[in-house]
């Protein structure tokens, strides 16, 4: 079973809007949520993280939002670019776990001019 | 820094057949992992290895093997391939085992096996 869930599949999204990502998950003992952005092509890069003693973080037009109660966390893009056209990918780590990753099955977005 | 890089790209075999993927760093990293990406699976752990020397099983270590001779280097045998292992096949590395590390990943070796 996928520990970390993610939706959607895929998003499509005008360029200028808001684009949302959702991930939950089950393990309470995971404590670190990375967010990863993948090109075609290339290797997922990390684009932000969060750990679960802050509600929200924020790095210019992306956000994390996490709400420990409901164990489910999200990622905004503000503004979307079409140069954000990505694979997004949630995922969760718990400490003393060898900082191994357990990812979302991923988010395909294509943001559109 | 090239970062991690990995060999080869791409890799057509017949099933049955043998081969080794090679990942390198030279970031000095303590921490080098395995992954294979599938449609709609997201990136699952294979192996990993905590130090020179060390090897460890992740979520999907069946028809895999892996040899960390050197810090630098990461090994991932396949001894007889299937189909099932058809994939993209990504190396990872970490300064540390602490969760708050970022790893970093190479471009990738897709795979297929016919």
């Amino acid at each position: 079973q996928q520990q970390v869930k993610q939706s959607p599949q895929s998003l499509i999204v005008q360029k200028g809007g808001i684009s949302i990502i959702n991930c939950a998950y089950e393990n309470t003992a995971f404590d670190y949520f990375p967010w990863y952005q993948q090109f075609p092509g290339k290797g997922p890069a990390l684009l932000i993280a969060i750990r679960p003693d802050v509600s929200e973080k924020k790095e210019g037009r992306f956000t994390i939002s996490f709400n420990k109660s409901a164990k489910q966390f999200s990622l905004h893009i503000m503004d979307s670019q079409p140069g954000d056209s990505a694979t997004y990918f949630c995922a969760a780590s718990r400490a003393g776990g060898y900082n191994k990753l357990i990812f979302g099955a991923g988010t395909r977005l294509a943001v559109h001019p | 820094n090239a970062g991690v890089t990995q060999t080869p790209k791409f890799r057509v075999l017949k099933t049955g057949q043998s081969m080794t993927l090679l990942c390198a760093q030279d970031m000095n990293h303590e921490y080098m992992y395995w992954y294979r990406q599938d449609p709609g699976m997201g990136l699952r752990l294979i192996h990993y290895s905590v130090g020179e020397g060390t090897t460890a099983k992740g979520e999907v270590p069946d028809g895999y093997n892996v040899s960390r001779l050197k810090k630098q280097n990461f090994l991932l045998g396949l001894e007889s391939a299937a189909p099932s292992q058809t994939s993209v096949y990504f190396c990872a590395s970490s300064y540390s085992g602490t969760a708050t590390y970022e790893q970093y990943f190479g471009p990738g070796t897709r795979l297929t096996v016919t």
